[in-house]
């Protein structure tokens, strides 16, 4: 079975500032990672994957994830927040084994302060 | 192009009732998912189509399901709604040939918001 926990429901930062959402994942095969953003009464759009090629991985408006298979981790980051940044943020698991079936974290809110 | 275009945007039944929502994939893909989102939570998977066939399919009762047309259109059907099917609804389309390769990235349409009273 697969699963994603995403620690804090609710993350804020100050405008400029270093954005990082936490993702840790479950997975008995070698998984594939994404993080999609949702924006209000918007679906969800693809910031970046991992596929098992370089284990950083960078994505559109800034962002860049690190796969730490020792961690079981994907946390997502971006170095200089911007006003807007401020959605919900999805990391999700899939793997071969899965078909591409994505199972989706809880999600965070990022809240960006000015 | 037009992306993922689902229909309709906002739903409102009763206990009881049938839904049908409708889901058109982005050009050139030929697989669709649909994902059911509670208020507060990430996406669930609901199940997945291709070549007018049921792939894969998550937890959910038989209450739900669905179709794939030869145009790869899908609709999601639920049946005997309870006031826990209020949810965002997303649906998902892949590229042609990914067939359910894993890596694939998925595009998502912008969602049916449906409330049942």
């Amino acid at each position: 079975a697969q699963s994603v926990t995403q620690l804090g429901s609710h993350v804020s930062v100050s405008e400029g500032a270093l954005v990082l959402l936490r993702c840790n994942y479950s997975s008995s095969v070698p998984p594939y990672l994404f993080w999609y953003v949702q924006y209000p009464n918007q679906g969800l759009q693809l910031l970046l994957k991992y596929t098992s090629a370089a284990t950083l991985v960078k994505g559109i408006n800034g962002f860049e994830a690190e796969f730490k298979k020792s961690e079981t981790s994907f946390h997502l980051t971006k170095p200089s927040a911007h006003m807007s940044d401020a959605a919900e943020y999805f990391c999700a698991v899939s793997s071969p084994e899965y078909g591409n079936k994505l199972v989706f974290g809880a999600g965070t809110i990022l809240r960006v302060k000015s | 192009d037009a992306g993922v275009t689902q229909s309709p945007t906002h739903l409102i039944k009763t206990r009881g009732q049938q839904v049908t929502l409708r889901c058109s994939p982005k050009s050139g893909h030929d697989t669709v998912s649909w994902y059911q989102q509670a208020l507060g939570q990430g996406p669930q998977f609901i199940f997945q189509y291709y070549e007018e066939e049921e792939r894969q399919r998550g937890n959910f009762p038989d209450r739900f399901s669905g179709h794939q047309f030869p145009n790869y259109s899908s609709e999601l059907n639920v049946n005997a709604l309870l006031l826990g099917d209020s949810a965002l609804y997303l649906c998902a389309s892949s590229p042609t040939g990914s067939g359910g390769s894993a890596d694939t990235e998925a595009f998502f349409g912008q969602g049916t918001r449906l409330t049942v009273v």
